[in-house]
């Protein structure tokens, strides 16, 4: 069946390093793929999405890759501060199917100041 | 423009009852879509409507339904509550298929 898969599922890291937060889908049909943050007792907020039809995109400090033929996804945030602590989900979905979004089990990401 | 607003934030109720929740998407959006969080089992679609249709359904038992209405506000409504129903339930709203979703704050249910 549908299944997303998300790694690490917590993360560490210093104030101004790098985060990289890995997916991997099963559905090859799947051509639309938004990143979500969630911070404590609010809803998950998009970040960033890319289809399959591009291989790269980049908002700010946030990027995010797609390779199709391996079917994985990854999110990049490059200077990272400590108001990007959060939860992180990546989610896949495909055309016919309405707004079903299958979400990665999510990374808890702390930045450590 | 108003994001996604759930009602009610929080709601505590005894097994065996039955509980609605509603959302009223962002103005314009026509999709509204349901999921039910949980730690152990993560964020799950419930459904999806568009223009009063529910288009999708997700692997839950039929106790977990909902509508929608002509100026699009949803609502979910669970019926027999169980203990493992207690979770944050999401509703995400967007303007068509397949595109951005916007998510509100969420209804965090208890049952006891």
């Amino acid at each position: 069946g549908e299944n997303v898969e998300q790694h690490p599922s917590t993360l560490s890291v210093q104030e101004g390093d790098s985060a990289v937060i890995k997916c991997t889908y099963s559905d090859s049909a799947s051509n639309y793929f938004p990143w979500y943050k969630q911070e404590l007792g609010k809803g998950p907020q998009l970040i960033i999405d890319i289809r399959s039809n591009v291989g790269e995109k980049k908002d700010q400090r946030i990027a995010v890759t797609l390779n199709k033929t391996a079917k994985h996804f990854s999110l990049h945030i490059t200077e990272t501060q400590p108001e990007d602590s959060a939860v992180y989900f990546c989610a896949a979905s495909r055309d016919n199917q309405g707004g079903k979004l299958i979400f990665g089990q999510g990374t808890e990401l702390s930045v450590k100041p | 423009k108003a994001g996604v607003t759930q009602t009610p934030r929080y709601l505590i109720k005894t097994r065996g009852q039955q509980v609605t929740l509603s959302c009223s998407p962002i103005s314009g959006h026509r999709s509204v879509s349901w999921y039910q969080q949980t730690p152990g089992q993560g964020l799950q679609f419930l459904f999806e409507y568009f223009s009063e249709t529910q288009r999708n359904k997700g692997n839950f038992p039929g106790r977990f339904s909902g509508r929608q209405f002509s100026n699009s506000r949803s609502e979910m409504n669970v019926s027999t509550l169980e203990l493992g129903d207690s979770a944050l339930y999401l509703c995400a709203s967007s303007d068509r298929m397949n595109t951005e979703a916007f998510f509100g704050q969420g209804t965090r249910l208890t049952v006891v």
